[in-house]
């Protein structure tokens, strides 16, 4: 099975301008997590889809959106970039069942200058 | 709240030492925990879960629900043990939502 895929890999922006990254989960996983990672905070969850419905939603701004598709392919969406930004953006896709093994990408590389 | 702290950042060891990485956490109800590791240029994985009692590439870890521990252990390390390592707590609500908590991680290296 291919694995969670996350694309872009890389991505520069500048302060204000905004961003979108794409998540495909592995075939037959209908959650999706977002994970923002820094070297000061760690690694921090942002929010949870599952049937194209946010279901859980971590302490991040408003500026943080996300959404799912009906093939369970994810987006998430950052407006207004920040400098604090900057960070690695992982996904994660899971089987639903409780509890089963969350599968990571290899993350995208947010720069904000 | 749900919190895990790993007190150390960086740990170093030699081939063939014992090793334990430590895991505290904070959770109020029955809390599922994880070890993630992250080897050089790789993705984040899965190495064990409390749950299934097993011991994955050597390593071991054992709930505590007293101390509130879950240190991850390994009698023996191996170079290729060389890494960085998350413990996860996970609080499943009643909609199924999983949220994983982690620590800040330890970089663990074995020296040769």
């Amino acid at each position: 099975k291919a694995g969670v895929t996350q694309t872009p890999r890389y991505l520069i922006k500048t302060r204000g301008q905004q961003v979108t990254l794409s998540c495909s989960p592995i075939s037959g996983h209908r959650s999706v997590s977002w994970y923002q990672q820094t070297p000061g905070q760690g690694l921090q969850f942002l929010f949870e889809y599952f049937s194209e419905t946010q279901r859980n939603k971590g302490n991040f701004p408003g500026r943080f959106s996300g959404r799912q598709f009906s093939n369970s392919r994810s987006e998430m969406n950052v407006s207004t970039l920040e400098l604090g930004d900057s960070a690695l953006y992982l996904c994660a896709s899971r089987r639903e069942g409780s509890p089963d093994t969350q599968y990571f990408g290899p993350g995208t590389r947010l720069t904000v200058l | 709240a749900q919190r895990v702290t790993q007190p150390e950042k960086l740990l170093s060891v030699f081939k063939g030492a014992p090793v334990e990485l430590k895991c505290n956490y904070s959770y109020s109800g029955s809390p599922e925990l994880f070890w993630y590791v992250q080897y050089s240029r790789q993705r984040l994985q899965l190495l064990l879960r409390h749950i299934s009692r097993e011991s994955i590439k050597g390593f071991t870890a054992d709930l505590n629900k007293g101390e509130t521990s879950f240190h991850l252990k390994k009698p023996f390390a191996q170079e290729e043990d060389s890494a960085m390592y998350y413990c996860a707590l996970s609080g499943l609500t009643q909609g199924g939502s999983e949220k994983l908590v982690f620590g800040k991680g330890t970089k663990l290296t074995v020296n040769p």
